[in-house]
């Protein structure tokens, strides 16, 4: 059974820096891209940041190019996103999921599975 | 950059169809998906690629995608389909994934 456990939301003040897990299982996790989704509250999903399964292809939105750096550790069979100078428009729940295939050939694809999410809370 | 454009709800009678549209352009040039988001939960892909569909999702879930629009299609809606749905595609100019601003669908 495919599981996605995230951790390391919390809250931390304006300009701060978190770093966010994700724990993969029942998978060959090298062999899969990997992505992080936030949701604002209240509001629609938002794409951050996708790594292929070699860690060799890493993609961001706008938003948070410069800012936070996707990286994953295969024998650890893990995810991570290291958020830095965070502002209020960063908070909302963080999900990881999963890709279907680990190369940048099949960033088109969709996300099969999905975290429960961490929530990252951005405020003085 | 590419967007996606989604009625922020629908309405539909239980037993009736719903037809959420994503609008893009060109759209029928991208892969579509589609996710079901229910209230504290994470999403769910319901489409995927178009028009194909996971296994355990309903055949009552269907998509499409031609021109400028692409639609998922929810027959016989029964009240627990209520929830969020998101339209997504690749968007290989700017290497970015797209949502879609995402649809409420109320059973009335």
């Amino acid at each position: 059974e495919v599981q996605l456990l995230e951790s390391g939301g919390g809250l931390v003040q304006p300009g701060g820096s978190l770093r966010l897990s994700c724990a993969a299982s029942g998978f060959t996790f090298n062999d899969y891209a990997m992505s992080w989704v936030r949701q604002a509250p209240g509001k629609g999903l938002e794409w951050v940041s996708t790594l292929t399964g070699s860690g060799d292809g890493t993609f961001y939105a706008d938003s948070v190019k410069g800012r936070f750096t996707i990286s994953r550790d295969n024998s650890k069979n893990t995810l991570y996103l290291q958020m830095n100078t965070l502002s209020a428009e960063d908070t909302a729940v963080y999900y990881c999921a999963k890709g279907m295939c680990g190369s940048s050939a099949c960033l088109g694809g969709h996300s099969d599975y999905w975290g429960q999410g961490t929530l990252v809370t951005v405020s003085s | 950059s590419y967007v996606l454009t989604q009625p922020p709800s629908v309405s539909v009678a239980p037993g009736q169809t719903a037809r959420i549209t994503c609008g893009g352009n060109n759209i029928d040039s991208k892969s579509v998906h589609w996710y079901r988001q229910k209230p504290g939960q994470a999403p769910v892909v319901v489409v995927y690629a178009d028009s194909d569909r996971p296994s355990g999702i309903p055949e009552r879930f269907s998509g499409s995608n031609s021109g400028n629009t692409a639609t998922l299609t929810i027959s016989r809606v029964e009240a627990g389909d209520e929830a969020d749905f998101y339209c997504q595609v690749w968007d290989p100019i700017s290497d970015h994934v797209i949502f879609g601003g995402g649809t409420k669908l109320t059973v009335l």
